[in-house]
């Protein structure tokens, strides 16, 4: 069985700070992979970032970097430099991307001018 | 187009009518997935396919839930009189399906539907 827990329901963030949205996992395969995904106001999901369980750094993917800790099974995502376009609701999940994955609550994401 | 498409965007129905959800994948793409979100809830995986071969339906609520991809393009989600509480919307995702666990999902619009 899998599990993502997002304990941060809500998040006020001030333009151009850099922001952290927590997530921790439980999972019993071996190889997995965590992703993060952002939806907008519009609806849609949109990928921003994987890190593999054996990657050995953390990803970053532009503004965007993935703070793995597997012995803390924790996979945070932080935003650099906030923007107003960065406002919208983010999920965690994990899973091998080939086969299903299994998503967290969400953080809904305010960036403030 | 380049990304998932998904149709109809919007469905409205009677309680104890049938729909289809239709998913068209990024083109190449071998896996396909659906899954369904409530409001203010994540995805919740429903059922996937590598191909036409349906590998995984353990997500699939009930019997009343089908789905197929007969000619490993396409895909159908089939709800058979439907019930208020399966209104939510309704995604699918495709992936290249050959990078393991890496494989990146790519989520199409989404289908909302409405059971009155």
């Amino acid at each position: 069985a899998q599990k993502i827990t997002q304990t941060q329901p809500g998040m006020f963030v001030q333009e151009k700070e850099a922001v952290t949205l927590d997530c921790t996992y439980d999972t019993s395969d071996p190889s997995y992979g965590l992703f993060w995904y952002k939806q907008p106001s519009s609806g849609e999901m949109i990928f921003l970032i994987y890190q593999g369980s054996y990657d050995q750094q953390n990803a970053t993917e532009g503004r965007y970097s993935l703070n793995f800790q597997k012995a803390r099974k924790s996979a945070n995502l932080v935003i650099s430099a906030s923007q107003l376009g960065d406002s919208a609701m983010y999920f965690c999940a994990v899973g091998r991307g080939n086969e299903k994955l299994t998503f967290g609550t969400g953080t809904r994401l305010t960036i403030i001018p | 187009g380049a990304g998932v498409s998904q149709s109809p965007r919007y469905k409205v129905t009677k309680r104890g009518q049938d729909v289809a959800l239709r998913c068209d994948p990024i083109s190449g793409h071998v896996s396909l997935y659906w899954y369904r979100q409530a409001l203010g809830q994540g995805p919740e995986f429903l059922t996937y396919f590598n191909y036409e071969a349906q590998q995984d339906k353990s997500g699939l609520p009930n019997d009343r839930f089908s789905a197929e991809r007969p000619e490993g393009s396409i895909s159908t989600l089939t709800i058979q009189r439907t019930e208020q509480r399966d209104s939510a919307m309704y995604r699918c995702a495709s992936s290249l399906g050959t990078s393991g666990s890496s494989d990146t999902q790519y989520f199409g619009p989404g289908t909302r539907l409405t059971v009155l």
